[in-house]
């Protein structure tokens, strides 16, 4: 079964300070990994994914995620936060091995919070 | 693009009665999706359809039926509400291709008392 661990329900980081929100995974397969915002009374917005090739990928409103396949993990960055960032990030997983349907499994999500 | 629209937005229902939530998207997209978001849990897959006129249960179906006769449209139905349903619901969609990503609407906010 696949799975993902978000292990932070919230951080806290200063503006302008760079920032780093967690997700480890597991997936029987190659791992298709997505990451998606969602602001307060909106639904979630993706932000990026990591399908093959480079493992450094870069998205929306500057932010990136670093794959790392031995440690299975999928951390979202941003070199330096904005006010504007704080919401709530959840990381997703799929088995990207299988055809056809698969299910996406969510992490729990890590609300961002970032300090004037 | 309107993208992926919920309605209603909000509703209280009182426990017992019955209720059909609406999506509706214009992305051609083949998959649709029902989830519902309830704190410290993420989200919870009840029903998913991969095409017109097809339906499958996901993780959390139970109390909850769909349908899906116009590609466009995908319907959530609660037949008799209890207060275990209040949560916020949001509909999906997306490309049958496994690395395109999932497009959410809005939201629907359910109050059963």
């Amino acid at each position: 079964a696949q799975s993902v661990a978000q292990p932070e329900d919230q951080v806290n980081v200063a503006e302008g300070n760079p920032l780093t929100v967690k997700c480890t995974y597991s997936v029987s397969g190659n791992p298709y990994l997505f990451w998606y915002v969602q602001y307060p009374n909106r639904g979630l917005q993706f932000l990026l994914k990591y399908i093959t090739g480079d493992n450094l990928v870069k998205g929306s409103y500057g932010f990136e995620a670093e794959f790392n396949k031995s440690q299975t993990s999928f951390h979202l960055k941003k070199p330096s936060a904005l006010v504007s960032d704080s919401a709530l990030y959840f990381c997703a997983v799929r088995d990207g091995l299988r055809r056809g349907y698969q299910k996406v499994t969510f992490g729990t999500g890590t609300k961002l919070q970032v300090i004037p | 693009n309107a993208g992926v629209t919920q309605t209603p937005k909000f509703r209280v229902l009182k426990t017992g009665q019955s209720m059909t939530l609406l999506c509706a998207q214009d992305m051609n997209h083949e998959y649709m999706y029902w989830y519902r978001q309830d704190p410290g849990m993420g989200l919870r897959l009840i029903h998913y359809s991969v095409g017109e006129g097809t339906t499958a249960k996901g993780e959390v179906p139970d109390g909850y039926n769909v349908s899906r006769l116009k590609k466009q449209n995908f319907l959530l139905g609660l037949e008799s509400a209890a207060p275990s349903q209040t949560s916020v619901y949001f509909c999906a969609s997306s490309y049958p291709t496994g690395n395109q990503p999932q497009h959410f609407g809005d939201g629907t906010r359910l109050s059963i008392l």
